[in-house]
């Protein structure tokens, strides 16, 4: 069955970095595009990024542009989201999801999410 | 970007009775929209896709319609188990957009 485990969440001072890792099994990830979607604490879900299945394009939410990179390791079967100069603002769960039709669509599969929470 | 809104914020219901959702898109996103499920403490399923084509493995009462910018999200029968919050998202456009989401609660 399709599996998908984040990790790297953790408690950060405003202007870090982290990086999330989202480990698939269960498909074939060099075939899928990916997502990362949050969810701040009591509210709803926000797209955050997209990698196409290749890796050859990438799609970001403006409050994230700049700031955070996609990218995968197929060879892995891993994905990734490095987040620089964090904001308080970005404290959420992040949520690894998988595409259901490649080139960024719906999310048919979704990870347990990970807490990244941005305080001083 | 496109803004997905959802109606009412919160529903109660008893057990057993129907359930109707709505949720509305600022502009046309023809049939590209999905409905997902959360419990507390989970993340989403996907429960909707194409406005009213079933995932996987979702129960027959759960049922999607609508097109364009009106869509809604029906529960024919509620179980327990479906007390849950219910987000509609774009994938029309980019970027994805979700509703803020339904709350579904026992009368």
């Amino acid at each position: 069955q399709v599996q998908l485990v984040e990790s790297g969440g953790g408690v950060v001072q405003p202007g870090g970095s982290l990086r999330l890792s989202c480990v698939a099994s269960g498909f074939t990830f060099s075939n899928s595009g990916m997502h990362w979607v949050r969810q701040a604490p009591g509210k709803g879900l926000e797209w955050v990024t997209f990698i196409l299945y290749d890796g050859s394009n990438e799609y970001y939410a403006d409050s994230v542009k700049g700031r955070f990179t996609i990218s995968r390791d197929n060879s892995k079967n891993t994905l990734y989201l490095h987040m620089n100069s964090l904001r308080a603002e970005d404290t959420a769960v992040y949520y690894c999801a998988k595409d259901a039709l490649r080139l960024g669509y719906y999310f048919d599969y979704w990870g347990q999410g990970t807490l990244v929470t941005v305080s001083s | 970007e496109i803004v997905m809104t959802q109606s009412p914020a919160t529903l109660s219901v008893s057990p057993g009775e129907r359930a109707t959702l709505s949720c509305r898109a600022s502009q046309s996103v023809n049939s590209n929209l999905a409905w997902y499920q959360q419990k507390p403490g989970q993340a989403p399923r996907l429960l909707i896709y194409g406005a009213s084509t079933r995932a996987t493995g979702i129960p027959a009462r759960f049922s999607g319609s609508g097109s364009g910018t009106e869509f809604t999200l029906t529960i024919s029968s509620l179980q327990s188990e479906d007390f849950a919050i219910y987000y509609c998202q774009q994938y029309n456009n980019w970027p994805q957009t979700f509703g803020q989401g339904t709350k579904v609660e026992i009368k």
